[in-house]
């Protein structure tokens, strides 16, 4: 039950918004975002965590929408090195707590 | 702090092949999972250990196998290799469960099979 991120591919200029978007079919305990860039690892970027916990980096926002199953990143003022691959990765509500299932990922560019 | 560590980095092999990648977490972390990156599917679950248990694993035939060592290190192993089996493999340390902890990811091992 692999999660579905829209859009697929988004281009900004710096200082643009950005949101992208998670969901899934089932019930989800957590929604986890990482961010890679080209030729690296990917990153944590934030948890969020069923009952309105979240972890995570200051200047990272999102929001989770248990009963829709759907998490949403927002990007605001971007910055070049916001730039790479964002992917979601969830966790179904009852399930194994030790595994993770991502989406295809959202490719960001910001342009100067 | 060491981050997470894999071992090697490149690799071409061919079909038929077995091919075994390492992964050292970071210390301290007791949790490893294993991930399968192409451009088509993302990333795929392999499995995930802790404290030398399998405790989960994903849709992959049985060719793909792994363990744990004591030291938390762990290793993969593709036997009979496909040309479909090139990709990054990825693998991510935790100090706990995937739920409720960040993980940190490896910079990956690029298997190609010719």
């Amino acid at each position: 039950q692999q999660p579905v991120q829209s859009p697929q591919a988004v281009i900004l200029r710096e200082g643009e918004d950005a949101v992208i978007n998670c969901s899934s079919s089932k019930a989800l305990y957590s929604v986890h975002w990482y961010r890679q860039k080209h030729g690296e690892a990917p990153v944590f970027l934030m948890i969020l965590l069923k009952g309105g916990e979240q972890k995570g980096h200051e200047k990272i926002s999102a929001s989770f929408n248990e009963k829709k199953q759907q998490s949403s990143l927002y990007l605001t003022a971007s910055q070049l090195s916001y730039s790479g691959t964002y992917f979601c990765g969830t966790e179904i509500d009852g399930g194994s707590n030790y595994k993770l299932t991502f989406g295809k990922g959202t490719l960001l560019t910001v342009n100067p | 702090k060491a981050g997470v560590t894999q071992t090697p980095r490149y690799l071409i092999k061919t079909r038929g092949q077995q091919v075994t990648l390492s992964c050292s977490p970071i210390s301290g972390h007791r949790s490893v999972s294993w991930y399968q990156q192409t451009p088509g599917q993302g990333l795929q679950f392999l499995f995930e250990y802790f404290s030398e248990t399998q405790r989960n694993k994903g849709n992959f035939p049985g060719r793909f196998s792994g363990r744990q060592f004591s030291n938390s290190r762990s290793e993969m192993n593709v036997s009979t290799l496909e040309l479909g089996d090139s990709a990054l493999y990825l693998c991510a340390s935790s100090w706990g469960t995937w739920g409720n902890t960040e993980a940190f990811f490896g910079q990956g091992t690029r298997l190609t099979v010719v």
